[in-house]
This record gives structure tokens, sequence and C-alpha cells, in this order.
């Protein structure tokens, strides 16, 4: 099975600019989850989306959004960008309703925010 | 608070010596617990989790770990390490009313010595 995709691999935006960010989970997956990873704060989770919904959300404000279509996929979209908002994100997919039990990542998409 | 405490920030280790990488949780309820480790530049890879039963797991590449209830703990160890083994290594716990939501430790970097 191919693994978790994401594109872009790297983006360069300037402030005030929007962003979106794609993932393609493994086959089969219904669950999506979204991190940031800084080398600040680390690993910080963004939301979950499972069969559409957005099941989960993490403590980001809301430019951070995201949404998970009929067939798995999930964007994020980043609103009015910040230099803050310069990180790692990384899309992790899981097979279904328990989503706990193992999360995939994928390579991640490098985000610069001049 | 849930929380995840690598106490190392940096370890070294020369090639061929045993690794044990330090992992504390603060969770209310039974914890899934999970180590990942990521090279430069890539994404996560889960080495091993622990749901319940038995208290020591194994996992990929040859590494283990032990979950400790009364620490609330679970240290990761290998008895060997190679060079390639060089990594960040992030401990994160999650649950079944977290749904795909893990909480990451600040992680622990790994350089072997030749």
């Amino acid at each position: 099975k191919a693994g978790v995709t994401q594109t872009p691999r790297y983006l360069i935006k300037t402030r005030g600019q929007q962003v979106t960010l794609s993932c393609s989970p493994i086959s089969g997956h219904r669950s999506v989850s979204w991190y940031q990873q800084t080398p600040g704060q680390g690993l910080q989770f963004l939301f979950e989306y499972f069969s559409e919904t957005q099941r989960n959300k993490g403590n980001f404000p809301g430019r951070f959004s995201g949404r998970q279509f009929s067939n798995s996929r999930s964007e994020m979209n980043v609103s009015t960008l910040e230099l803050g908002d310069s990180a790692l994100y990384l899309c992790a997919s899981s097979p279904g309703l328990r989503s706990y039990n193992e999360q995939f990542f994928g390579p991640g998409t490098r985000l610069t925010v001049l | 608070a849930q929380s995840v405490t690598q106490p190392d920030i940096h370890i070294t280790v020369s090639e061929g010596a045993s690794l044990e990488l330090r992992c504390n949780y603060s969770y209310g309820a039974t914890p899934c617990l999970f180590w990942y480790v990521q090279s430069p530049g890539q994404g996560l890879q889960l080495l091993l989790k622990y749901f319940s039963g038995d208290t020591l797991v194994q996992g990929i590449k040859g590494f283990e770990a032990e979950f400790k209830r009364s620490q609330s703990s679970f240290n990761l160890r290998k008895p060997s390490v190679h060079w390639s083994d060089a990594a960040e290594y992030f401990c994160a716990v999650g649950g079944s009313n977290q749904g795909g939501k893990l909480i990451f430790g600040q992680g622990t970097e790994l350089s072997v010595k030749p």
C-alpha cells in the first residue's frame, strides 16, 4: 500500500496570505489528523477528521481550518498567515473508529512564512 | 492535565552500546502509549505501541519499551545501538476518549558515536 502523501512538500508564503495543504491517507483509512511541528512548541495536535466530520480539535485559532472529502482526502487551510505559522505540518491517517490505535504519518509540508 | 515529559533533550551513545530513552506521562485514564522516530526532514515512524496486556512491548528495529503504571513511565530501550539509529525520538500518549489526538513529548535527539 502507498503511504500517506502530502502536497506540496515545501511552501513559501508571505504574511497575510492564505495557504491550503493537502493530505491523501492510506487507502482504506477513514481518519485523518493534522499536527504542527515547530522547534519551540514541538508537535501539537490541530484537528482530526473522520468520515468528513471534525471529531477533535486542538487549541489553535480559527485561522486554522480543515475539511475531509468523501474519499478521505483532507485539506487544511491557514488564513492570514503570521510569521509564527512557519512550521512542518504533518498529516496522519488511521484505519477507523479507534483511530488512536495506530497513526501513520506522512512526510509533512514545510511552510515558511516571510 | 494530560502531558508527556521526555527529560533528556539530547543523548549521545557509542555504537554498540545500550540505550534507554525516558518518558513519563500524566493521563487520567488508562493510556495508550507510543514511541515514534523521526529522521531529519522526514515524518514520524511508529516504533511500538502499548494499549494493554503485557507491559513489555516489542517494536521494530530491535526496540522495546516497558510500561510501568506505578511510575507513569514508558521507557524505550535497545540493547545495541547502530549508527542508523541516530534520529529524534518522540513519546506520545492517547486514549480511547481522545480519538486521533496524540499528545507528544518534546523529543529526545539521539546521536551515535562511531
